[in-house]
């Protein structure tokens, strides 16, 4: 079975300029989360989606972050502009359904440097 | 609101001697508690998880952890580490809040390095 799809791996960008990152879930798998990870911390969701719609986006910054999954698959994470405190990990990580008996798969994520 | 602590930032131990990784947390609602193991440039990997019934838990690559509701902990062990057992590794927690939404959201603690030397 295929895992969770992130693209791209890595991501250098200056402050103020945008960027965009990628995930495909497994196959089949309802429910979606974009995690941050700081150096350091463990990691924070950012967002989550059931199916195509969002189920939680309290903690995203949505001055600047924005992410959608319009067809309820492949979902894209979206930041602009970017701030040096946006240098993190982004994970992406999916399962059947929300429930806690249910494991969430996570991606190896991508790593954003923004400098 | 649900938080995680890990009281450990670093564990260094020897091959073969046995490891123990503490975690707290506190919830006002149902808990269920978990734990990941994260290698170098990898993502996270599910080592266990605790829903309810036994309060002992066994997981992957023999590592077991123990519920304790009046201590609100949830501590990982493992009787007898190996090299490969370096790596970072997360305790989170995850539940309805009192609203009966974020079920799903993982809550997770700072992290535990633990390193394993010969």
């Amino acid at each position: 079975e295929a895992g969770v799809a992130q693209s791209p791996r890595y991501k250098i960008i200056e402050k103020r300029q945008s960027v965009a990152f990628w995930c495909n879930p497994i196959s089949g798998h309802a429910t979606l989360y974009w995690y941050q990870q700081i150096l350091g911390q463990g990691p924070k969701l950012l967002i989550q989606f059931q199916n195509n719609g969002v189920v939680d986006d309290s903690q995203l910054p949505k001055d600047r972050f924005s992410a959608e999954r319009l067809k309820g698959v492949d979902s894209t994470l979206k930041i602009q502009p970017a701030k040096l405190e946006d240098s993190a990990v982004y994970l992406c990580a999916s399962s059947l359904d929300p429930s806690p008996n249910t494991e969430a798969f996570f991606g190896q994520g991508t790593r954003l440097t923004v400098v | 609101a649900q938080s995680v602590t890990q009281l450990d930032s670093q564990v260094p131990v020897f091959e073969e001697a046995p490891v123990e990784l503490r975690c707290n947390y506190s919830s006002s609602v149902s808990v269920y508690l978990f734990w990941y193991v994260q290698y170098p440039n990898q993502g996270l990997q599910l080592l266990l998880k605790y829903l309810s019934g036994s309060t002992l838990v066994k997981g992957i690559n023999g590592f077991e952890a123990e519920f304790n509701k009046s201590q609100t902990s949830f501590h990982l062990r493992k009787p007898s580490v190996h090299i490969s057992d370096t790596a970072e590794y997360f305790c989170a927690v995850s539940g309805r809040n009192a609203g009966g939404t974020s079920y799903g959201k993982l809550t997770f603690g700072q992290g535990t390095i633990l390193t394993v030397h010969p």
